[in-house]
């Protein structure tokens, strides 16, 4: 099945400064990857997706980059802000689990101010 | 977005009873749900795929019997935690899209999620 890693699984960064978080996944056929972004005690929320025909996908100060031939795909925030301070999550679309998605471990993301 | 609605948001109970959780899609059907446990700092591990109309899916190592899953509807499952442990304490969340268990890729969206403190 599939497998998601991601690192690092802290990152403190200033405010202003852009913020990278890497993923990596294993099943070649997966074809979805969302990054959710989840503040303490709440919900994940989708903050951006990209599917795997698309190579770059901007929205405003986030963006996700997928390397299909590396298996691996990366989420990039710039111009941080306090409020950016969370735990992100990668994941990857299974096609043997019904359209589960797999999770990577997470990152928690500091913006000092 | 599509929303998904998750009762109870908290919920105590002594050690040995059981706790019913329920998740809802408010605005769109879901032929297939997702339970995730989430313990502190730590990542969304899938227990079990929950299908209308049909058995769950568990993950291996998550006991069917202490975790009763049904759907009944297109709009609701619910996960019992029978006979449960402080061990069980976590916080539990469900997750469903228009699409999922459809064959197709889209979007998933999340209940609020339900913290359950077993004493």
């Amino acid at each position: 099945g599939e497998n998601v890693e991601q690192h690092p699984s802290t990152l403190s960064v200033q405010e202003g400064d852009s913020a990278v978080i890497k993923c990596t996944y294993s099943d070649s056929a997966s074809n979805y990857f969302p990054w959710y972004k989840q503040e303490l005690g709440k919900r994940p929320q989708l903050i951006i997706d990209i599917r795997s025909n698309v190579g770059e996908k901007k929205d405003q100060r986030i963006a996700v980059t997928l390397n299909k031939t590396a298996k691996h795909f990366s989420l990039h925030i710039t111009e941080t802000q306090p409020e950016d301070s969370a735990v992100y999550f990668c994941a990857a679309f299974s096609r043997g689990s019904q359209g589960n998605l797999i999770f990577g471990k997470g990152t928690k993301l500091s913006v000092k101010p | 977005g599509a929303v998904v609605s998750q009762h109870p948001s908290w919920v105590i109970c002594k050690s040995g009873t059981s706790v019913k959780i329920e998740c809802r899609s408010l605005d769109f059907q879901a032929t297939t749900m997702f339970w995730y446990r989430q313990f502190p700092k730590q990542s969304l591990m899938l227990m079990a795929t929950s299908n209308e109309g049909s058995k769950a899916t568990y993950e291996q190592g998550v006991e069917k019997d202490k975790f009763l899953i049904n759907h009944a509807s297109l709009t609701l499952s619910t996960l019992t935690v029978t006979s449960a442990h402080p061990e069980d304490s976590s916080f539990y969340i469900c997750s469903a899209g228009p699409t999922s268990g459809r064959g197709a890729v889209g979007e998933l969206f999340f209940g609020e999620g339900s913290r359950l403190t077993v004493l």
